[in-house]
């Protein structure tokens, strides 16, 4: 199975992009990268997913590297809203039993 | 407006009792998850449901158990063979196709007392 990892944590000004960074070596040619995030308490959100080329909706962009071996999260301009526990996720199977999320990155967004 | 809607939100149990955590979807998808999480960890799958009448167990089933009996429902009781269940507990469904990934609910806080 795909794993990824991400930084522990990070810490971004308010008003500035928030780059979260997300490696994934071992992916496969047909695998998704997807990422959620999870504000306390609450259950995760998804935010967007891509599979080579760079996406981006309402809330985040997806920049994927040629070689698909990592990601970057860019949020564009960090809310203290943004604060949460954000997941990387290589999906590895047609159902959700592989739907792995590991321990993420906890973006602080500070004032 | 559709979605996933987990009851109660905070759970206190004693120790030996089974409690019922509730699901519900009204987005008429297929799959429906149970997920634990622990303070400062990611999330590990109890129980998966593809569906109706049907389930596998996931990474951490033991003292767990579901079923599945129509596509909008899927119950997690948690049993008194389960010897750590105080956690933050999320369901969540997805759509056969599975492009957008999972809809998650709110979560129950589940506390032994």
């Amino acid at each position: 199975d795909a794993k990824t990892t991400q930084p522990p944590s990070m810490d971004c000004a308010e008003g500035r992009a928030a780059n979260l960074p997300c490696n994934h070596s071992t992916i496969s040619g047909n695998e998704y990268v997807y990422w959620y995030r999870q504000i306390h308490s609450q259950g995760p959100q998804y935010i967007i997913h891509g599979l080579k080329n760079n996406e981006t909706n309402e809330m985040a962009s997806l920049i994927i590297t040629e070689d698909r071996k990592s990601s970057t999260l860019i949020l564009p301009h960090a809310t203290l809203r943004d604060t949460a526990v954000y997941y990387c996720i290589v999906r590895v199977g047609n159902y959700g039993q592989n739907f792995v999320f590991g321990p993420g990155t906890r973006l602080s967004v500070l004032p | 407006d559709g979605g996933i809607t987990q009851s109660p939100k905070y759970l206190f149990r004693k120790e030996g009792q089974n409690v019922t955590l509730s699901c519900e979807q009204n987005l008429n998808h297929d799959a429906m998850y149970w997920y634990r999480q622990d303070p400062g960890q990611g999330l590990r799958l109890i129980y998966y449901s593809q569906i109706v009448n049907d389930f596998q167990k996931g990474d951490i089933a033991e003292g767990y158990s579901v079923s599945r009996e129509k596509k909008e429902s899927f119950p997690l009781t948690v049993t008194s063979a389960q010897k750590n269940p105080t956690a933050f507990y999320l369901c969540a469904s997805s759509t056969p196709e599975w492009r957008y990934g999972y809809t998650f609910g709110s979560g129950t806080r589940l506390t032994v007392v």
